[in-house]
């Protein structure tokens, strides 16, 4: 089936250093989405994309959509200690009458104030 | 502003037992999902549901049923409970093109 490989599993930083995690995928994709999960939550859609090559920022958030269609990443810049968090990569393809999203590992984020 | 409200947060279940997980959003979504997530596996599709009426099987589907009840409601069933479902549900809705938006969770231990 379709997978998604993302990385790195875990970060360990220092507040103020930027971030980049990225995920990758044999399969093509139409939609790549970015969550976050705080301990104790449901994961939060921080950005989503929706054309290869498009590139969204959210604050000091910032991701890509491959021009693969394969790959997307996410940067954060200046990391504050309320980054923490499991970050997840999502992607979906509507095919048909329904189009079902599949989910990166997640890399655990921590941040050393 | 609820979103998708799940209950209960916690539960402890013996072994063979039964529960229903319940899950309801108030935003007129079509498509609800059903997820669990264990340590390291990341977010994985138990069932779904496209529309009213119709429900599908989804990536790790057996031991568990479903139903939906009417637009705003979406039960998952574990009829005969064992420790390899002790995990962390979500619920989650959508509608159109947007991503999905999930519940807080229901943390099920399996003793």
């Amino acid at each position: 089936g379709q997978q998604l490989n993302q990385s790195p599993q875990s970060m360990f930083i220092q507040e103020g250093e930027d971030v980049s995690m990225n995920c990758t995928s044999s399969s093509i994709f139409n939609t790549w989405l970015w969550y976050k999960q705080e301990p104790g939550e449901g994961p939060v859609l921080l950005i989503a994309l929706y054309k290869a090559g498009e590139l969204t920022s959210n604050g000091r958030l910032t991701a890509q959509f491959g021009i693969t269609r394969k790959d997307s990443f996410l940067n954060i810049s200046a990391s504050i200690p309320s980054d923490v968090g499991i970050y997840f990569c999502a992607a979906l393809n509507y095919g048909g009458s329904q189009g079902n999203l599949i989910f990166g590992k997640g890399t655990k984020l921590s941040v050393k104030p | 502003n609820a979103g998708v409200t799940q209950t209960p947060k916690f539960q402890v279940l013996k072994t063979g037992q039964s529960m229903t997980l319940q899950c309801a959003q108030d935003m007129n979504h079509n498509s609800m999902y059903w997820y669990r997530q264990d340590p390291g596996m990341g977010l994985r599709l138990i069932y779904y549901s496209a529309s009213e009426g119709t429900t599908d099987k989804g990536e790790v589907p057996n031991g568990y049923n479903v139903s939906r009840l009417n637009k705003r409601e979406f039960s998952l069933r574990l009829e005969s409970a064992a420790p390899s479902q002790t995990s962390v549900y979500f619920c989650a809705s959508r509608t159109g093109t947007f991503g999905y938006t999930f519940g807080s969770g229901t943390r099920l231990t399996v003793v």
